[in-house]
This record gives C-alpha cells, sequence and structure tokens, in this order.
C-alpha cells in the first residue's frame, strides 16, 4: 500500500463549482498534513496546514480524520486560477525531532470557463 | 529576490557523465533538502541536511553525492548518470531542524535530461 494515496484525476469542474479532494495515508504515526499545490512545471508550493479540527482559508476547507487516516480539500467557488496539481502531503517522524514529508501523486485540476 | 534558487534550470547530458545542480536559500533557514519528481510526477525526498549535517537520506545510489559548504547552499553532484536518472531536482528549505509541522520552501527545480 502507497504511503500516501490520491485520486489522480483530472477532475475537470466549470467555474464557480464546488470540488473536493481526497487522501489516505498508510502510516498511524503520521503527524503533520498539508495540501501542497504545484502548477505545471513549477515548484509545490503550501497551500495550507490540516489540523485536526478542521480549518478554512477562504475558499478552501481542509478536513482530517485521524481515525480514517484520510484528509480532505474543498475548494468552493472554484476560479481558472485553481487549475493546478494539488498535492496531499503526510509528516512523519523520520527518527528523533526530524519529520520527512511524503508526498502523494497529487490530483489534477482543471477548471473550464 | 528568490528565496530558494537552483542552477541550472535545465540540463542536458549524456549518460555516464558526472553533473552538479547547486542551491541556495536565502531565507536563514537550517534544514534543506533534494527531492526527485520522476516522469510520472512522484515527489521523493531524497537528502536532508540541518546546519552542514546529513540527517536524511533515503535510498539512493552512492552516485549521488550532496554536499553543504554551509547551511544556506547544498549541492548535489552525480556521478555516472544514467537514463533513469531523468527527473526534475527539487531543492527545498525550512527553518528549524526538519521538524513535523515545519514548513518547506522549494526552489523552482532542475529539469535533468540523460540521454
Amino acid at each position: 500500500r502507497k504511503e500516501v494515496e490520491q485520486d489522480p484525476g483530472p477532475f475537470n469542474v466549470p467555474e464557480g463549482a464546488t470540488v473536493a479532494f481526497n487522501c489516505t495515508y498508510s502510516n498511524s504515526a503520521s503527524q503533520s498534513f498539508f495540501w501542497y499545490r504545484q502548477d505545471c512545471r513549477k515548484e509545490p508550493k503550501l497551500l495550507m496546514s490540516v489540523y485536526s479540527s478542521g480549518n478554512e482559508d477562504g475558499r478552501f476547507t481542509a478536513q482530517l480524520n485521524r481515525a480514517s487516516q484520510y484528509i480532505s480539500l474543498l475548494i468552493r467557488d472554484s476560479k481558472l486560477s485553481d487549475s493546478a496539481t494539488y498535492l496531499c502531503v503526510v509528516n512523519t517522524d523520520y527518527g528523533g525531532s526530524q519529520g520527512n514529508l511524503i508526498f502523494g501523486k497529487g490530483t489534477k485540476l482543471s477548471v473550464k470557463p | 529576490d528568490t528565496a530558494v534558487s537552483q542552477t541550472p534550470k535545465y540540463l542536458v547530458t549524456q549518460m555516464g557523465n558526472d553533473k552538479s545542480i547547486k542551491c541556495e536559500q536565502n531565507l536563514g533557514h537550517d534544514t534543506m533538502y533534494w527531492y526527485k519528481q520522476d516522469s510520472k510526477k512522484f515527489l521523493k525526498i531524497m537528502f536532508s541536511y540541518n546546519n552542514k549535517e546529513l540527517i536524511i537520506n533515503e535510498t539512493v545510489p552512492n552516485r549521488f553525492s550532496p554536499k553543504s559548504p554551509d547551511k544556506a547552499h547544498l549541492n548535489l553532484h552525480i556521478n555516472s548518470l544514467e537514463l533513469g536518472d531523468s527527473a526534475v531536482y527539487f531543492c527545498a528549505s525550512s527553518q528549524g531542524s526538519g521538524g513535523v509541522g515545519e514548513t518547506q520552501y522549494f526552489g523552482p527545480g532542475t529539469r535533468l535530461l540523460v540521454l
């Protein structure tokens, strides 16, 4: 089983749509969770951290379910500029205090006019 | 001002050659990383250094040798390049000791093509 699994998509949605991405992780000892965004031929950039209580940043809402080892990202009112690949990222303890980011393969989103 | 910079941006070379990729961060961060993103877009950590000391070394062929002359620089030297080394290599940095929860900032990537 892969450490971090995501539906690769692509998700093709019209502008204004609401879209949700899911992610599962295999290591129950994982401690930190993130969503990164990667535009075509660019570097990954942090979109938001994911907290157990759920957190929201504008049109973006992230949820974490530790019992199910499941992370989600909801994007409301999609914009053309949201088109990108969304990477689910889990940080596991590498030993001592060191972390090791484990990336999912990403979910590709394409927002159409 | 580029926070994490890498050179070169593109690298095309023949099998068997030796090449280096350089990375510099001006964020004052203590930890730097090298990641490889293959043709299937899978991003995987290779190495991390904290204050010039190696802290993570994933299962990477010993043809890959990172070098950190100071905490602002982490270079990657690759000996005897193979076709399978073709990928995008990303450098990243984080503020602390690489602990869980730290945000990592990525460089623009170096696209390596081995012919």
